[in-house]
C-alpha cells in the first residue's frame, strides 16, 4: 500500500512570510495524483491544490504552490504571503490513477500563523 | 456548504451501543468514501461505495458496516461501540471512481463514546 509521510507535525510562520510544508510518499506506480488539503478549526476538509504526476510543471493556485519532485517522491507545499486564515492542519494526500482507489493521507502538519 | 451533508454533527453515546451516521453526497457524485479521524491522527480510510456497490475496504472493523442506497446516500453503522471508537467520521464524495478529481468532504460527525 502507498504511504504518505509528513515529517513536520507543527510549523509556524509570521504573517506575510513564506512557509514550506514537506511531504514524501512511497509508491511503485507511475501514474497518480497528489493533493494538499486544509483542515481549519471548523474541521471542514478543503482542497488546496493538486498535481498530476505526469506533469512536470508544478501546480500553482494563487498564494499556494507545490514543488513536485517525482524521482525523489517529494511533494512540498509553499504558502506565500501567509495570512491568519491560513492557520490550519494541512494534509498531504496520494491517489492512484487506477479507478476506484482511495486517497492515502499523511498525518498532517499543524500550521500556526503569527500576527 | 460543500454539498456533502453529514448528519448528525455530534453524537454522544455509551459503550456497547449502536449508531448510524448518514451521508448525502454532492449532487452528481456517485462515489462515497468514509474516513475515520482519531485525535492527533490522519484520516484512515474505512470503505468506499460507487453507485450502490462496495468498491474498496480499508481498515474497517467487523463491528462497522456501511451501505449506499439507490438515492446514493450512504450510512455507516457502528455497533458494540468502544471508547476507542470516539473520533471524527468524515464522508467524502467524488464524481468518478479515480483520477484527477479530489474529494468533496462533508463537515464530519463527531462521535464521542462514554
Amino acid at each position: 500500500a502507498q504511504t504518505v509521510t509528513q515529517s513536520q507535525p507543527e510549523m509556524s510562520v509570521q504573517e506575510a512570510e513564506t512557509v514550506t510544508l514537506s511531504c514524501t510518499y512511497d509508491t511503485s506506480e507511475s501514474d497518480y495524483y497528489l493533493f494538499w488539503y486544509k483542515q481549519p478549526p471548523s474541521r471542514q476538509m478543503i482542497l488546496v491544490i493538486r498535481q498530476e504526476a505526469y506533469k512536470q510543471q508544478n501546480a500553482t493556485e494563487n498564494r499556494f504552490s507545490v514543488n513536485f519532485q517525482k524521482a525523489a517522491k517529494s511533494f512540498s507545499l509553499k504558502i506565500s504571503d501567509s495570512q491568519l486564515g491560513d492557520a490550519a492542519m494541512y494534509f498531504c494526500a496520494y491517489r492512484s490513477a487506477t479507478p476506484g482507489n482511495q486517497f492515502y493521507f499523511g498525518t498532517g502538519t499543524s500550521l500556526t500563523v503569527i500576527p | 456548504d460543500s454539498g456533502v451533508t453529514q448528519t448528525p454533527k455530534h453524537l454522544i453515546t455509551a459503550t456497547g451501543q449502536r449508531v448510524t451516521l448518514r451521508c448525502s453526497p454532492r449532487s452528481g457524485d456517485l462515489s462515497v468514501y468514509w474516513y475515520q479521524q482519531s485525535l492527533d491522527q490522519g484520516l484512515q480510510f474505512l470503505i468506499q461505495y460507487y453507485n450502490g456497490e462496495e468498491r474498496a475496504k480499508g481498515n474497517i472493523l467487523e463491528r462497522f458496516s456501511a451501505q449506499q442506497f439507490p438515492d446514493l446516500h450512504s450510512e455507516l453503522n457502528l455497533s458494540s461501540l468502544e471508547l476507542g471508537d470516539s473520533a471524527l467520521y468524515f464522508c467524502a464524495s467524488s464524481m468518478v471512481q479515480g483520477g484527477y478529481y479530489g474529494y468533496t468532504f462533508g463537515s464530519g460527525t463527531r462521535l464521542t463514546v462514554v
